[in-house]
């Protein structure tokens, strides 16, 4: 069955810390596309990256960057030299071909950035 | 850019009362998600439609549910007979076709059932 497993609920740092939140799936699907979403305090859901399974390049954009390793089945966001601008509740996501479109969300990872 | 739309923003009502939330997708996007996302959880999925046909639904969306999009544009969300469990942010989130598409989500509707 498929699961998305964020094991870290909370995370505080200090403004200008980097910050890696870890996120490992479970998928019987050779298939499929991992996403990460922010969630500010505002509520609104805002997509940051999407990845597809065949595709093990890791990412940057900015201060953010992405780990993707299939063979651990992790795909893990650092953010580097945080801001309190990145305080949020950060979501990583699975959804499958073969699954119809659901996402399947994590419990998510709120993170606190301190000045 | 117009991006997802939802309202109300927040819905206070007894419980046992009917219920009905509003999403207008962007524009372009012919697929359209509910989820329920409760307190320290991630959201889970309740149901999408492509264009006008709803395609799927998940085991959490109850008899007392439903959800409709007549023309393929904005859809509704009914809850009718509304329980304390029910309280919740429902999201609505759309995309163009496929799996592989990132879903864009609107700012949820916010129900609280007295």
């Amino acid at each position: 069955a498929q699961k998305v497993t964020q094991a870290q609920t909370e995370i505080s740092v200090v403004e200008k810390e980097d910050v890696t939140l870890d996120c490992v799936y479970e998928t019987r699907d050779t298939t499929y596309y991992l996403f990460w979403y922010k969630q500010p305090p505002s509520g609104e859901l805002v997509f940051l990256i999407r990845r597809n399974s065949f595709d093990e390049q890791n990412e940057i954009s900015g201060r953010y960057s992405w780990n993707f390793q299939k063979s651990t089945s992790s795909f893990n966001f650092t953010i580097t030299a945080s801001q309190v601008v990145d305080s949020a509740v950060y979501f990583c996501a699975l959804s499958e071909a073969g699954a119809g479109t659901a996402l399947i969300f994590g419990k998510g990872t709120t993170l606190s950035v301190s000045s | 850019d117009t991006g997802v739309s939802q309202n109300p923003r927040h819905k206070i009502t007894k419980r046992g009362q009917n219920v009905t939330f509003r999403c207008d997708p962007i524009s372009e996007h012919n697929r359209l998600y509910w989820y329920r996302q409760t307190l320290g959880q991630g959201p889970e999925f309740l149901t999408y439609f492509q264009n006008e046909a709803q395609l799927e639904k998940s085991r959490l969306l109850s008899d007392r549910f439903s959800a409709e999009r007549p023309k393929g544009s904005f859809s509704t969300l009914e809850i009718q007979r509304t329980e304390q469990g029910d309280s919740a942010m429902y999201l609505c989130a759309s995309s163009l076709a496929g799996y592989n598409q990132p879903q864009h989500f609107g700012d949820g509707t916010r129900l609280s059932i007295l």
